[in-house]
């Protein structure tokens, strides 16, 4: 199956400091790339979907200027995380859809933020 | 919006078949998604329908009703490391998106 990456895979952070996460698709060309994020223990709740060249759709309650999405090219997504808080500390995963019917989960990124 | 309900916790015998449900609503279905989530990891895919009907894959077997708003995921012969949660994911036509269950987490016993 098609190989989605994340860099980093954890992460420890000072509080208000901006942490960016990379999502990569290795052997295709994601048309869309979503994020969600997942608390322990609970299921994934999706953040923003975004398409390579336009701006990310966030969903309702996601604060946009908080969680910076950037979809640079093809197979590049870029998470940031700004001023990062506590209260930010989840499980980031990122899920890449290549135009077919199938989406492709990274591994995650843990981001614990002290 | 979109309402999908599974059950929380599930647990069956090794060896045995195990059927996890999954009812949704939604304004503008396009497929359903069943995905396996082992602790600490990313989900892995599973199943598509799309559908009406049973899609079979090994041990593994999902079966939509979209008139019912139902599906199921079959778990047949079941080993130790089918522990795991499995998610139920529903995809929205008026935006493609896909959103998620809470999940079931499943345990196996000897």
């Amino acid at each position: 199956g098609a190989v989605v990456s994340q860099h980093p895979s954890r992460v420890i952070c000072k509080s208000g400091t901006s942490v960016k996460i990379e999502c990569r698709s290795l052997d295709f060309q994601a048309t869309t790339m979503f994020w969600y994020r997942q608390f322990p223990k609970k299921s994934l709740m999706l953040m923003a979907t975004s398409n390579e060249g336009s701006k990310a759709t966030y969903e309702q309650g996601v604060e946009k200027d908080k969680f910076l999405i950037n979809h640079a090219s093809l197979t590049l997504s870029t998470l940031t995380v700004t001023s990062a808080h506590p209260e930010d500390s989840s499980f980031y995963i990122c899920s890449a859809r290549e135009g077919g019917e199938t989406q492709y989960f990274g591994p995650g990124t843990r981001l614990l933020v002290l | 919006g979109q309402n999908i309900d599974q059950p929380t916790e599930m647990t069956a015998t090794e060896g045995a078949i195990v059927q996890i449900n999954c009812t949704y609503q939604t304004s503008g279905f396009n497929g359903l998604f069943w995905y396996q989530q082992h602790a600490g990891e990313a989900p892995t895919f599973l199943s598509y329908n799309v559908l009406d009907g049973l899609e079979e894959k090994g041990r593994f077997s999902s079966f939509l009703s979209r008139s019912k708003g139902y599906s199921y995921l079959l778990l047949k012969e079941l080993q130790m490391k089918d522990s795991a949660s499995y998610l139920c994911a529903v995809r929205d036509i008026r935006d493609n998106d896909m959103r998620f269950g809470a999940g079931t987490r499943l345990t196996v016993k000897p």
